[in-house]
């Protein structure tokens, strides 16, 4: 059962552009983890958001965990060809004693010079 | 030095062998897991250990066993390998302040 899901699916623009992505979830998570996955390597963290309603910066990237933790946005201002790659949103559930990450169907986002 | 390792980097084998993959983290966490991530980037929870210890089993085939012979490794054996198998594997750690870290994948081919 797919529990997170993300829009857009693929998302390409020029360099320059604004973009956001969105992950949606009818289910409440303990915290919302957002990654970049690169071609032949695996993911990497950029953020964890844990309250209702709260925003992160990193840099360009602008976080933002929906104030029921159902729900997660990705703004990135002024994209770079740097920025291409494939975009997960992971929730966490504590579950036996440990958490449990449901990651999100994912965006691939292609950033054009 | 790499924070978390597997081998092998890729894995092409027939239906039916019997194959490993290792994986090694030098950050002294106690959690790691294994995911599955398909053709479609879909990337799926599969096992989680604590410390040795097996605390998620998410309803994987029993054709798949993982193996934690200490905190800083956790193998995962495949047997009877089958075509819907073909993936690529992540190996992740996890610390206390709620960071992944994942490893670089093996690229499993079943043929």
């Amino acid at each position: 059962t797919q529990l997170l899901e993300q829009s857009p699916q693929f998302l390409s623009i020029q360099e320059g552009e604004n973009l956001t992505v969105y992950c949606n979830s009818s289910s409440v998570f303990s915290s919302l983890q957002w990654y970049r996955q690169e071609p032949g390597e695996g993911p990497v963290l950029l953020v964890t958001v844990v309250t209702g309603g709260e925003v992160k910066k990193l840099k360009r990237l602008t976080f933002q965990f929906g104030d029921a933790r159902k729900d997660s946005s990705l703004h990135i201002t002024a994209a770079q060809p740097g920025d291409t790659g494939l975009y997960l949103c992971a929730g966490a559930r504590l579950t036996s004693g440990t958490y449990k990450y449901i990651f999100g169907t994912g965006t691939r986002l292609k950033v054009l010079a | 030095d790499t924070a978390v390792s597997q081998t092998p980097k890729y894995l092409v084998t027939q239906m039916g062998n019997d194959k490993s993959i290792k994986c090694e983290q030098n950050l002294g966490h106690d959690t790691m897991y294994w995911y599955k991530q398909d053709s479609k980037k879909f990337l799926k929870i599969m096992f989680s250990y604590n410390n040795k210890e097996l605390i998620i089993n998410e309803t994987v085939p029993n054709r798949f066993s993982p193996k934690s012979p200490d905190k800083a490794h956790l193998n995962l054996h495949i047997n009877s390998l089958e075509l819907g198998d073909s993936a690529v594997y992540f190996c992740a750690s996890r610390s206390l302040g709620d960071e992944q870290f994942f490893g670089p994948g093996t690229r499993l081919t079943v043929l």
